[in-house]
């Protein structure tokens, strides 16, 4: 099945900008919305972002996102220590009958 | 508003296992629900979906004719049946809340239970 690409890493030190980008096709993110997801070990994954833009409550508003055509992006800014973590995109497939994909996944490293 | 997990364990190849996934504290019938998997040392994979109304079920290809998804909506629980595991099947499986009621196209899970762990090995 399809996916979408992410960087496997990332990094910046306290306080700064990080960008982190998922890349998708014709089947997924051109015509779906992306999610975004926060994955601590241990834990289960915690929506971060919704239909490409949107904050559930709760999410600080440091953490916010952007698409450009098959592209999205999650940009945090103001980086806390405890935004170290996985972030992974999703989105629904319209091929092979239909199905949701996660990318492959970006390590986050608070320097 | 949360989901639990059960009916993981272990088992050898060409086995069955049925998971099942417990709702409370929302109107469980107004909600698709997922199943995702998680290997170890992986990211998360999407298994299989169900509508709110059991009306659509979607499957991971590779699992597709293995694993059937159901629910009952009267006891606010939704079922994973698994057969013929494999090894690669091994991983922590969540089931998860698609976000919007009535909805299900979307991959936007805002309730996750804590995970029930299957490993397949002989």
């Amino acid at each position: 099945q399809s996916g979408l690409t992410q960087p496997p890493s990332a990094s910046a030190p306290p306080g700064q900008r990080v960008t982190i980008s998922c890349s998708g096709g014709s089947s997924n993110l051109a015509s779906n919305a992306v999610n975004w997801y926060q994955h601590l070990p241990g834990t289960a994954p915690k929506l971060l972002i919704y239909s490409n833009d949107q904050r559930p409550s709760g999410v600080p508003d440091r953490f916010s996102a952007f698409t450009s055509g098959t592209s999205a992006s999650l940009v945090i800014s103001g980086l806390q220590s405890e935004d170290e973590a996985d972030y992974y995109c999703a989105s629904w497939d319209d091929s092979l009958g239909g199905h949701v994909v996660f990318g492959g996944g970006t390590k986050l490293t608070v320097l | 508003e949360q989901l639990v997990e059960s009916g993981g364990g272990v088992v050898r190849p060409g086995r069955s296992l049925r998971l099942s996934c417990a709702a409370s504290g929302f109107t469980f019938n107004n909600y698709a629900i997922h199943w995702v998997r998680q290997s170890p040392g992986k990211g998360p994979e999407w298994v299989a979906l169900i509508w709110y109304d059991g009306s659509d079920k979607f499957y991971l290809d590779s699992v597709r004719g293995r694993f059937s998804i159901s629910r009952d909506n009267s006891k606010n629980r939704v079922f994973l049946e698994m057969n013929n595991l494999r090894p690669d099947d091994t991983a922590l499986y969540f089931c998860a809340r698609e976000r919007r009621e009535f909805g299900g196209f979307g991959g936007a899970f805002d309730i996750w239970g804590q995970g029930t762990r299957v490993t397949v090995s002989s």
